[in-house]
C-alpha cells in the first residue's frame, strides 16, 4: 500500500546542518515534495524533485533521492531558528486524481 | 493576492452539533482538496474534488460531506460532530497542467487551516 514515514523530531543547534529523512513505499511516484509548516499557518511548499532525478539543490537546500531504497532527505545548511518549522514529505501518485501521500511530518527545533 | 482562504480560523462545537466550513481560491484552480491534520498523523485526505459538481471520497471521508457548486469554493460539513473530530482542517488548490522535469504538475497550495474542537 501507500505509505510515507518521517521521523517525529529532530533538533540540531543554530549553523549546524540539518538533514530530514523520508521512506516511501510506492514506487510509480513522479515527483516528491517537501512543505514546509510554521506554527499556525498552512503547508507552503518549499522544494521538490523528479523521479528521474538523484539530486536537487536550492541555495540552502539539498534534496537527495534514492530510487532503489525509496529513501528522499532534506538537507538544509547553515540552519538558522528561522527554520523551526514541521517538514512534511509527500509523494503524487499519477493516478488521474493527482493525489498526494504525505509522511507524518519532522517537528525541526532550532537550538540558538 | 489571497490565494487560498479558509473560514473560519477557530471553531468550538458541542457533540452532536452542525457545521460548515468554507475554502475558497482565487487561483482558478481544477482541484481542491479537504485534509485534516491529526498529532503524529500527519495529513490525511477527507474529500477531493477534480472540478465544478464533482466530489470524491479520500482516505477518511467518514462524517464529513462536501459539495463544489462554484470552482473557487469547496465547503467541508460536518452533521453531527463528534470528538473524534477535534482537528485542523486545511484546505488546498492545485492545477494539474501539463508538468515537466522543472516544473512539477499539481503543486498543491494550502490555507492557514481551521481548528476545530467538539466538546
Amino acid at each position: 500500500g501507500e505509505d510515507v514515514e518521517q521521523s517525529l523530531f529532530l533538533s540540531v543547534r543554530e549553523g549546524d546542518s540539518s538533514v530530514i529523512n523520508c521512506t516511501y513505499t510506492d514506487s510509480s511516484s513522479t515527483y516528491l515534495y517537501w512543505y514546509k509548516q510554521e506554527p499556525g499557518a498552512g503547508l507552503q511548499l518549499l522544494t521538490y524533485i523528479f523521479s528521474n532525478m538523484d539530486m536537487k539543490q536550492d541555495q540552502r537546500l539539498t534534496v537527495l533521492l534514492n530510487k532503489k531504497d525509496k529513501h528522499l532527505s532534506l538537507r538544509i545548511a547553515d540552519t538558522q531558528t528561522g527554520d523551526s518549522a514541521i517538514y512534511f514529505c509527500a509523494e503524487s501518485i499519477i493516478s488521474g486524481t493527482y493525489k498526494y501521500i504525505f509522511g507524518t511530518g519532522t517537528r525541526l527545533k532550532v537550538l540558538a | 493576492n489571497a490565494g487560498v482562504t479558509q473560514t473560519p480560523k477557530f471553531r468550538v462545537l458541542k457533540t452532536g452539533q452542525s457545521m460548515t466550513l468554507l475554502c475558497a481560491q482565487d487561483m482558478n484552480h481544477e482541484y481542491m482538496y479537504w485534509y485534516r491534520q491529526d498529532p503524529g498523523m500527519g495529513l490525511r485526505l477527507i474529500h477531493y474534488s477534480v472540478g465544478e459538481g464533482t466530489t470524491a471520497k479520500g482516505e477518511v471521508p467518514d462524517g464529513y460531506n462536501v459539495s463544489r457548486l462554484k470552482k473557487q469554493n469547496f465547503l467541508l460539513g460536518l452533521e453531527s460532530a463528534a470528538p473524534s473530530q477535534t482537528s485542523v482542517y486545511f484546505c488546498a488548490s492545485s492545477y494539474p497542467g501539463s508538468g515537466s522535469d522543472v516544473t512539477p504538475k499539481n503543486i498543491q497550495y494550502f490555507g492557514a487551516g481551521t481548528r476545530l474542537s467538539v466538546l
